[in-house]
């Protein structure tokens, strides 16, 4: 089966400090890769894509990166947190059935 | 460019209740259609789906029709349970190449009261 492992699972961050949060995906090669963020009480952001090690496509400006160092791992990263950066932010990879997702990750940068 | 719209939410039904969750979509070609469940505090689940028109996906006791010339694809439930609430997202996979990028609603939440 394909799994989807997003970790940490909660994340309590002070502004200004950095961030690094991992998915890594199981049962699958070369998978086309998704962050998406949802805000509160919102919908969904498409943040980053990969469709390959090295290949990142960004879909908005923002205080974030991705990287792909791994066939099967999508980093987001930041090297300078911001209030607004506060949200439940998911892994997906895409496959013919759509998307599978991770469970989450939760931050909250205070 | 792609675009769903669903609802505006929140919809708050009794136990037993019919359920009908709009979404409508704009696409170029024939795109895929699909629901997504969200429960509290997690990631989203793949509820149905449906790849042409005419096709009915189903899943759970919850159905969707692809009508593509009223580009629909209406979420329905006959009878919903307290279990069923959730926030519910349309979204679809365009007909192009898109490297599988999926067009999400805004979503709409669902509380279901016994």
């Amino acid at each position: 089966s394909q799994t989807i492992h997003q970790w940490p699972a909660t994340l309590v961050q002070p502004v200004g400090s950095p961030l690094s949060l991992e998915c890594t995906v199981e049962g699958t090669s070369n998978p086309n890769l998704y962050w998406y963020r949802q805000a509160a009480g919102r919908g969904l952001q498409l943040l980053f894509y990969s469709v390959g090690i090295g290949q990142i496509s960004s879909e908005v400006p923002q205080n974030l990166s991705a990287s792909r160092p791994q066939d099967r791992q999508f980093i987001l990263s930041s090297k300078k947190l911001l209030l607004s950066d506060s949200g439940f932010y998911l892994c997906a990879r895409g496959g013919r059935d759509g998307y599978t997702f991770g469970s989450g990750t939760r931050l909250t940068v205070v | 460019g792609d675009s769903v719209t669903q609802m505006e939410g929140p919809v708050t039904l009794s136990e037993e209740a019919f359920l009908t969750i709009n979404c409508t979509y704009t696409a170029t070609g024939y795109p895929s259609l699909f629901w997504y469940v969200q429960y509290p505090g997690e990631g989203l689940q793949l509820l149905l789906k449906a790849t042409k028109a005419d096709d009915k996906g189903s899943n759970k006791g919850f159905e969707a029709t692809y009508r593509k010339e009223t580009t629909s694809f209406h979420l329905e439930k006959g009878s919903v349970q307290v279990s069923d609430s959730a926030v519910y997202f349309c979204a679809l996979r365009g007909g192009g190449t898109s490297y599988g990028k999926l067009t999400f609603g805004q979503g709409t939440i669902l509380t279901v009261h016994p």
